[in-house]
């Protein structure tokens, strides 16, 4: 079993919709990453948070420590949104990061 | 400047040659950090520096050797590779060993 499990692992929205992507995970951690990676192309790193909320834009990021779960939320998805969501754990004191299996959303106008 | 440059974008190499990856960032974050992808999974981490120290190696096969000859500049040096280390290559660096990670895009590696 991994110990960083995404879900939804595809995922196919109509534009304007909200999109919840969900990560549990098995390990103690000191912190999550979300990050968002496009076919073919490089990391982008859209959040990294301990605990409660954070917001950018049309995104939200939520984590629960206690259940050991967080969701990346999108608000009003828009096509540009389709990529591959990635949710990693950052396990105890090393900054060593443990990767989810991703999630593929595609984002239809 | 919250950019982590990484060349070549796109490598093809035989299996005797000698290459470089090269990775820069000028964040003056401390940290950096060398992943390996292949196709539709997600990244392995591979050697992470500390302070220009390395501090983790993956168990990482010997004909990948990794360099930071400065705090802004990261090299992963390539011999004698087999074609199932055709994968991305990505650099990422962060302000220390605690911080969130910054990607660059990624080097295009394919050994034939």
């Amino acid at each position: 079993k991994n110990e960083v499990e995404q879900s939804p692992q595809n995922l196919t929205a109509q534009e304007g919709e909200f999109i919840t992507i969900n990560c549990s995970y098995s390990v103690g951690i000191s912190a999550l990453h979300w990050l968002q990676q496009h076919p073919g192309g490089g990391i982008v790193s859209l959040f990294m948070l301990s605990s409660g909320k954070k917001k950018h834009g049309r995104l939200i990021a939520t984590i629960n420590i206690q259940e050991k779960h967080s969701s990346l939320h999108i608000t009003a998805s828009h096509p540009r949104d389709s990529a591959v969501y990635i949710c990693a754990v950052v396990r105890g004191a090393t900054n060593k990061l443990i990767f989810g299996t991703g999630t593929l959303l595609a984002v239809q106008p | 400047d919250t950019e982590v440059t990484q060349t070549p974008k796109h490598l093809v190499m035989g299996m005797t040659n000698k290459k470089s990856l090269k990775c820069e960032q000028h964040m003056g974050h401390r940290a950096m950090y060398w992943y390996k992808q292949k196709a539709k999974k997600p990244p392995e981490l591979m050697f992470v520096y500390s302070y220009e120290k390395l501090s983790i190696n993956e168990s990482v096969p010997s004909r990948f050797s990794p360099e930071c000859p400065n705090s802004s500049l990261l090299n992963l040096h390539l011999h004698a590779l087999q074609p199932e280390d055709s994968a991305l290559y990505l650099c990422a660096s962060s302000q220390d060993k605690e911080g969130k990670q910054y990607f660059g895009p990624g080097t295009r590696l394919t050994v034939t």
